[in-house]
């Protein structure tokens, strides 16, 4: 079925820096999601996107929806220990049925002090 | 402020055995979905439903079973559990429609293990 590419795999950054990830389709999308899932629990909506181009601030996250519709980046400034965790893209595409969601294989953020 | 509450959190089942996964959510959404989650691999849409009464099938249906009496309730069943379908298993639901999705909100999982 239909994957999204999500890079990095994994990152390992220390705390202050910037992060930056970013998830690409071949197929166009209507609305993007951001996720972050911590160990052993359900994951968490963090940003959601519905217009090309548009670009939204949660915090220290910042997420764009890509003007082709076929990608999208999250970018996180000065980064601190919480936020490590797995963080996923998904999207939506045009189904006429459902508002099935259609993810990537997520990125894994390690933060060192 | 319950959001998406699965039962249970952990189980541990014999090859062939059956069981029932359940999933309330207390948000009135339409939309409810059951996923499975296996290391590398993401989430996966096992079976979906647009309405109570609605049930269909998503990208990894095969050996399970869903069902939808009540809005706010999506039951997912094995009939024969096999180790394939060791996993860690999330339910979520949203409103919205074909085009735009809202408040798409995930339980915290149910970690199954068939042995």
């Amino acid at each position: 079925g239909q994957q999204l590419n999500q890079s990095p795999q994994s990152m390992f950054i220390q705390e202050g820096e910037d992060v930056s990830m970013n998830c690409t389709s071949s197929s166009i999308f209507n609305t993007w999601l951001w996720y972050k899932q911590d160990p052993g629990e359900g994951p968490v909506l963090l940003i959601a996107l519905y217009k090309a181009g548009e670009l939204t601030s949660n915090g220290r996250l910042t997420a764009q929806f890509g003007i082709t519709r076929k990608d999208s980046f999250l970018n996180i400034s000065a980064s601190i220990p919480s936020d490590v965790g797995i963080y996923f893209c998904a999207g939506q595409l045009n189904t006429g049925t459902a508002s099935k969601l259609t993810f990537g294989t997520g990125t894994r953020l390690q933060v060192t002090l | 402020n319950a959001g998406v509450t699965q039962t249970p959190k952990f189980r541990v089942l014999k090859t062939g055995q059956s069981m029932t996964l359940l999933c309330a959510q207390d948000m009135n959404h339409e939309y409810m979905y059951w996923y499975r989650q296996d290391p590398g691999m993401g989430l996966r849409l096992i079976h979906y439903s647009v309405g109570e009464g609605t049930t269909a099938k998503g990208e990894v249906p095969d050996g399970y079973n869903v069902s939808r009496l009540k809005k706010q309730n999506f039951l997912l069943g094995l009939e024969s559990a096999a180790p394939s379908q060791t996993s860690v298993y999330f339910c979520a639901s949203s409103y919205g429609d074909h085009r735009v999705v809202y408040g798409y909100t995930f339980g915290s999982g149910t970690r199954l293990t068939v042995v």
